[in-house]
C-alpha cells in the first residue's frame, strides 16, 4: 500500500534562511508525488508535484523538492524563507493500487513550518 | 477564473441529523474528490467523482454517499450524524481522474457535530 510520512510535526527556520521540510514515501511501482500547503481555515493550495524527469522540481512561491529514488524521499525546500511561509505543510502521494485509477490522494501527517523574523 | 467553491463555510449539526455539502469544481474541470480532515491530521480520501461515476471509495462508512451532477457539482451527504464526524470537509477539482493530474482544493466546509 502506498503510504507518506512527515518525520517532523514542527519545523522552525529564521527568515532568510533556507528551509527543508522532510517526506519519505513508500510505494508500489512509480511514484506520483505532491506538495500541498495549508493557511489557517483555508484549503489545500498546490504547490507542485513529481511525475517523471528531473529530480528537482520547481513550483510555486519560490518552493522546490528534490526527489530521490533511493532514499524514497521527496523534501520540500526554499532557499529563503518568508515569515508569510509559516504554514502547514502536506506531501502527498498517488494511490495506485485497485482496480481502476481513482486518483486518490494519500496525505502525510503535516508539517508546520515556522518561519520567525 | 473562479476556484473550487463550496457551500455552506460553516455549519453546526445534531447527532443524529444528515447533512449536505456541496462543491463546484473549476470550470472545464471533469472530476471532484471529496476529503474529511480531522483536527491535527492531513486530508482522507471519501469519494472520487468523474463524469458522473464513481471511481473511487475510502474507508467510510454507508452513511457518507455523494454524487455528481450533469454540470459536475458534487454533493456529499452524510447520515445519522456522529461527534465523530466533526471535520473540514475538502473538496478537489482536477481535469481529469489520472494519476498525473493534480488536484485543486476548495476552502472547506467546517463541519461541528454537537
Amino acid at each position: 500500500a502506498q503510504s507518506v510520512a512527515q518525520p517532523e510535526d514542527q519545523v522552525n527556520v529564521a527568515e532568510g534562511n533556507p528551509l527543508t521540510v522532510k517526506c519519505t514515501y513508500s510505494v508500489s511501482g512509480n511514484p506520483y508525488l505532491f506538495w500541498y500547503v495549508q493557511y489557517p481555515n483555508r484549503g489545500l493550495q498546490f504547490l507542485l508535484k513529481y511525475i517523471t524527469g528531473d529530480n528537482l522540481v520547481k513550483g510555486s512561491y519560490g518552493f522546490e523538492a528534490e526527489f530521490n529514488k533511493s532514499q524514497t524521499s521527496f523534501h520540500l525546500k526554499k532557499p529563503s524563507a518568508l515569515v508569510s511561509d509559516s504554514a502547514l505543510y502536506f506531501c502527498a502521494v498517488r494511490d495506485l493500487g485497485g482496480s481502476s485509477n481513482t486518483g486518490k490522494l494519500i496525505f502525510g501527517q503535516g508539517t508546520t513550518l515556522q518561519v520567525k523574523p | 477564473d473562479a476556484g473550487v467553491t463550496q457551500s455552506p463555510t460553516h455549519l453546526i449539526k445534531t447527532r443524529g441529523q444528515h447533512v449536505t455539502l456541496r462543491c463546484s469544481p473549476i470550470s472545464g474541470h471533469k472530476s471532484v474528490s471529496w476529503y474529511q480532515q480531522v483536527l491535527g491530521q492531513g486530508p482522507q480520501f471519501i469519494f472520487q467523482y468523474y463524469e458522473k461515476e464513481e471511481r473511487g471509495r475510502g474507508n467510510f462508512p454507508d452513511r457518507f454517499s455523494a454524487r455528481q451532477f450533469p454540470n459536475y457539482s458534487s454533493e456529499l451527504n452524510v447520515n445519522a450524524l456522529l461527534l465523530g464526524d466533526s471535520a473540514l470537509y475538502l473538496c478537489a477539482s482536477s481535469l481529469f481522474a489520472g494519476e498525473n493530474t493534480e488536484a485543486f482544493f476548495g476552502q472547506g466546509t467546517r463541519l461541528t457535530v454537537v
